[in-house]
């Protein structure tokens, strides 16, 4: 079966310090990956989908950024972190061909103090 | 044009009573619709979904029911628990190769014994 892991599971940061987050997939090969950030209390925002290694497509500028080194890797950056990058960020995946049916990580509660 | 609306904000239930969330679509080429089932500090988890040539899918307690013409479809939580205290996504999606799905706001349910 399918497995899907994010870490860290809470991060605090300060302003202006960088940023990396990890997603990795188990039991799948050649997924769709995507990362999305959910604000307290708020719907899901698309930030990167990715539909292979080195593939990444934004969805909204800012300063993030997504990088696919490997099959079932996919890690989230950035270089500064600002007060309104807080939130809760989630990894998904689906199967190629089925980016409507997508399968979503644990999640990383990231505050920027 | 590719708005989901999800209505209640949020809803109370008495246990082993009904839960009804409803949502509404614009995008009249959307062919697939899922919903999410998210637990506090956890990851939305995919629980049922509808594709448009079927008014009605039932698993377990849980149904989805799909008014084409009028654009709309809700989940019907039978014999609400204590345990479905979650925020539930409705969500719609087009089925052909990469596709963005696209989320509604969600509704936060609590059930009370």
């Amino acid at each position: 079966s399918q497995t899907i892991h994010q870490w860290p599971a809470t991060l605090v940061q300060p302003v202006g310090s960088p940023l990396s987050l990890e997603c990795t997939v188990e039991g799948t090969s050649n997924p769709n990956l995507y990362w999305y950030r959910q604000a307290a209390g708020r719907g899901l925002q698309l930030l990167f989908y990715s539909v292979g290694i080195g593939q990444i497509s934004s969805e909204v500028p800012q300063n993030l950024s997504a990088s696919r080194p490997q099959d079932r890797q996919f890690i989230l950056s950035s270089k500064k972190l600002l007060l309104s990058d807080s939130g809760f960020y989630l990894c998904a995946w689906s199967v190629q061909g089925k980016s409507y049916e997508q399968y979503f990580g644990p999640g990383t509660r990231l505050t920027v103090t | 044009q590719q708005q989901v609306k999800q209505s209640p904000q949020s809803l109370i239930v008495q246990k082993g009573g009904i839960s009804i969330i409803n949502c509404a679509y614009e995008n009249t080429a959307f062919d697939y619709f899922p919903w999410y089932q998210q637990f506090p500090g956890k990851g939305p988890a995919l629980l049922i979904a509808i594709r448009p040539d079927v008014s009605e899918k039932k698993e377990g307690r849980f149904t989805i029911s799909f008014n084409k013409s009028a654009k709309q479809f809700s989940l019907h939580i039978m014999d609400s628990q204590p345990g479905d205290s979650a925020t539930y996504f409705c969500a719609a999606s087009l089925s052909g190769g990469y596709q963005k799905v696209t989320f509604g706001t969600g509704t936060k349910l609590q059930v009370i014994p």
